[in-house]
């Protein structure tokens, strides 16, 4: 079993729709959660970043941790054609320099 | 965040010769740089944690001696494929761990590597 899964899509959705993105992982360990955005032959940008439970919320942009169930999600609202990317989760433990260890990654079309 | 560069943005080379990747941290003093390698349709796989001033951690199953990677200065890291073989045709990408906020890591445009 992978530490973290994730859904590899392909994900599909109209232009406005609200997508969905969801991470499972194993080790409870985990701390510190981020998802990151990647276009095609593009390196990875930082989208969002949590430490611990709770919700944040940037611009169209809410990320959710939920530690008791180990699941993490990452909400767009009205999605653009512009989003349409790879979404990669990852976590890592609480020590410094510690290794993410990465979801598969999500592929998101939106389409108008 | 951190703005992070890596030179060559890709590469063409024939099987056998050495191929080096430099990966710049452009704003913040990198004390820890990571290396990834990424297949089509997959996700991140770290290859080695790059500190400087010292050797380089390697992941298991990664070759130490075909990937070498220097980190001699607080904004620079280099990864240097040996021997390149059409199999290590990948796209790699590193990262920089702020010192000082290393909770998360900052990525570079990454380097297509084509090994014919």
């Amino acid at each position: 079993q992978k530490e973290v899964e994730q859904d590899p899509g392909p994900l599909s959705v109209p232009e406005g729709a609200i997508v969905s993105l969801n991470c499972t992982y194993s080790n409870s360990a985990f701390q510190y959660f981020m998802w990151y955005r990647q276009y095609s032959r593009k390196g990875p940008e930082l989208l969002m970043y949590t430490y611990s439970s709770g919700n944040k919320e940037d611009g169209r942009f809410t990320a959710q941790v939920d530690k008791s169930s180990k699941y993490i999600s990452l909400f767009i609202r009205d999605s653009q054609p512009s989003d349409s990317a790879t979404y990669l989760c990852a976590m890592k433990g609480g020590t410094s320099y510690g290794k993410l260890t990465f979801g598969q990654g999500t592929i998101l079309t939106v389409h108008p | 965040g951190a703005v992070v560069s890596q030179h060559p943005s890709r590469v063409i080379c024939k099987s056998g010769t050495s191929v080096k990747i430099e990966c710049r941290s452009l704003d913040f003093q990198a004390t820890t740089m990571f290396w990834y390698r990424q297949f089509p349709k997959q996700s991140l796989m770290l290859m080695a944690t790059s500190n400087e001033g010292s050797k380089a951690t390697y992941e298991q199953g990664v070759e130490k001696d075909k990937f070498l990677i220097n980190h001699a200065s607080l904004t620079l890291s280099t990864l240097t494929v040996t021997s390149a073989h059409p199999e290590d045709s990948s796209f790699y990408i590193c990262s920089v761990g702020l010192a000082g906020l290393v909770e998360t890591q900052y990525f570079g445009p990454g380097t297509r590597l084509l090994v014919l």
